[in-house]
């Protein structure tokens, strides 16, 4: 069974940075591309990063391009997200979601990531 | 990197069809055939009901199909269940990046 378990979420201040993990089990977590979404509150779904599944290559949402980072350790199983100059628009649930081209099969249960001062 | 459009609302009856649309640009949904549909249920993660424009992951009713016709994509859900009643997002590939639309909430009066 695919489990994502995402971890790390927090109340920072605005222009704080925090970095979130997503541990992965029950599939060969190296061979497939990784995603982070963000839902702010009350809101829809944001696609905010993607990275290949050696690492190699990562894409980003216009929003976060320049302030967030996504890597991955495939000898352990996690995807990151190091986050940086955070915003109040950055408040929301971060889930990590397995798949390419938005076809999502498999998410976590999400972490929350408060902006606040 | 604009978001696709969806209705902000859509109902039906029990035993009805409904239909959920979301409409982009040639740049994402008119593209390309990787069109995607989510149900996410209160306070739940997204759920993968719709792939590639009409694909059916394993488990999801055949009550769900999905279809495309040049910039819009369609989402209809055939006999309505009071248990579809949930929040629906379509998204897109587009490129270098993933788009989703804005969600669309189906009531099942």
């Amino acid at each position: 069974e695919v489990q994502l378990l995402e971890s790390g979420g927090d109340l920072v201040q605005p222009g704080g940075s925090l970095r979130l993990s997503c541990a992965a089990s029950g599939f060969i977590f190296s061979t497939y591309v990784m995603n982070w979404v963000r839902q702010a509150p009350g809101k829809g779904l944001e696609w905010v990063s993607g990275i290949s599944s050696n690492g190699g290559g990562t894409d980003y949402a216009d929003s976060v391009k320049g302030r967030f980072t996504i890597s991955r350790d495939n000898s352990k199983n996690t995807l990151y997200l190091q986050m940086n100059s955070l915003r109040a628009e950055d408040t929301a649930i971060y889930y990590c979601a397995k798949g390419i081209f938005g076809k999502y099969d498999s998410w976590g249960q999400g972490t929350l990531v408060t902006v606040s001062s | 990197q604009s978001a696709l459009t969806q209705p902000r609302s859509v109902s039906g009856s029990p035993g009805q069809s409904v239909t959920i649309s979301c409409t982009g640009t040639y740049s994402d949904v008119g593209g390309y055939n990787y069109v995607s549909w989510y149900q996410q249920l209160p306070g739940k993660a997204p759920k993968l009901m719709i792939y590639d424009v009409s694909g059916r992951p394993s488990g999801v009713p055949d009550r769900f199909s999905g279809s495309k016709s040049g910039n819009t994509a369609s989402l209809t859900i055939s006999g309505l269940q009071a248990e579809d009643e949930a929040d629906y997002y379509c998204c897109s590939y587009a490129g270098s990046f993933v788009v989703f639309g804005g969600g669309t909430k189906l009531t099942v009066l």
